[in-house]
């Protein structure tokens, strides 16, 4: 069946460093989003990437659709407390269902203060 | 962005009780919302594709006598887990959207504990 794996599965840094957590699909995608789970929290939309090769930018968020719309990646420069929480991507099949979306097996950063 | 409530936010039953959660959508319409379930440090697994005004669509695993979803109003969805057990205990999602494609709006989440 169709498949999105996250690595890594968990990731534990030092508050001001970097952190990445990359997303790859099975099958390819119409559109992937990105999602964010605080602790005890529920997931909260964070973008949506649509085409080929897009990058985009919140602030210290870097997001990353690969050109054959199988991969993607969140990026975090410069960590902060405030950041902890589990991350999901989520992507809707090319071909299956318009509303439906698969989520990642989602990574874990927790961070040291 | 657009809010999903859902009730309640916490349940404890005994085994062989049904239980119900409702998800509302409260300042949008949803023809779709899904049902999702959550252990502990994993990911949201996809339960059900709840569709207004018709029988909700199941994935597979998932059993739909277990699991009773009623989708009566545009902005009303509901889970009934049936005759429920120790293994049901989880963390239950409902989602819905304002349109398809778009991003999805997540409900608090209801914990059910069956002892």
């Amino acid at each position: 069946g169709q498949q999105v794996m996250q690595i890594p599965q968990y990731q534990h840094v030092q508050e001001g460093e970097d952190f990445t957590t990359y997303c790859n699909s099975s099958t390819t995608l119409s559109n992937i989003q990105w999602y964010k789970q605080r602790p005890g929290g529920h997931p909260v939309f964070l973008i949506q990437l649509v085409k080929s090769g897009e990058v985009k930018k919140q602030k210290r968020l870097t997001f990353q659709f690969g050109e054959a719309k199988k991969n993607s990646s969140l990026h975090i420069t410069a960590t902060q407390t405030t950041d902890v929480g589990t991350y999901f991507c989520a992507g809707r099949p090319k071909g299956g269902s318009a509303s439906k979306i698969i989520f990642g097996s989602g990574t874990r950063l927790s961070i040291r203060p | 962005g657009a809010v999903v409530s859902q009730h309640p936010s916490r349940v404890i039953c005994k085994s062989g009780t049904s239980v119900k959660i409702e998800c509302r959508s409260l300042d949008f319409q949803a023809t779709t919302m899904f049902w999702y379930r959550q252990f502990p440090k994993q990911s949201l697994m996809l339960m059900a594709t709840s569709n207004e005004g018709s029988k909700a669509t199941y994935e597979q695993g998932v059993e739909k006598d277990k699991f009773l979803i009623n989708h009566a109003s545009l902005t009303l969805s509901t889970l009934t887990v049936t005759s429920a057990h120790p293994e049901d205990s989880s963390f239950y999602i409902c989602s819905g959207g304002e349109g398809l494609g778009n991003e999805q709006f997540f409900g608090p989440g209801t914990r059910l504990t069956v002892l």
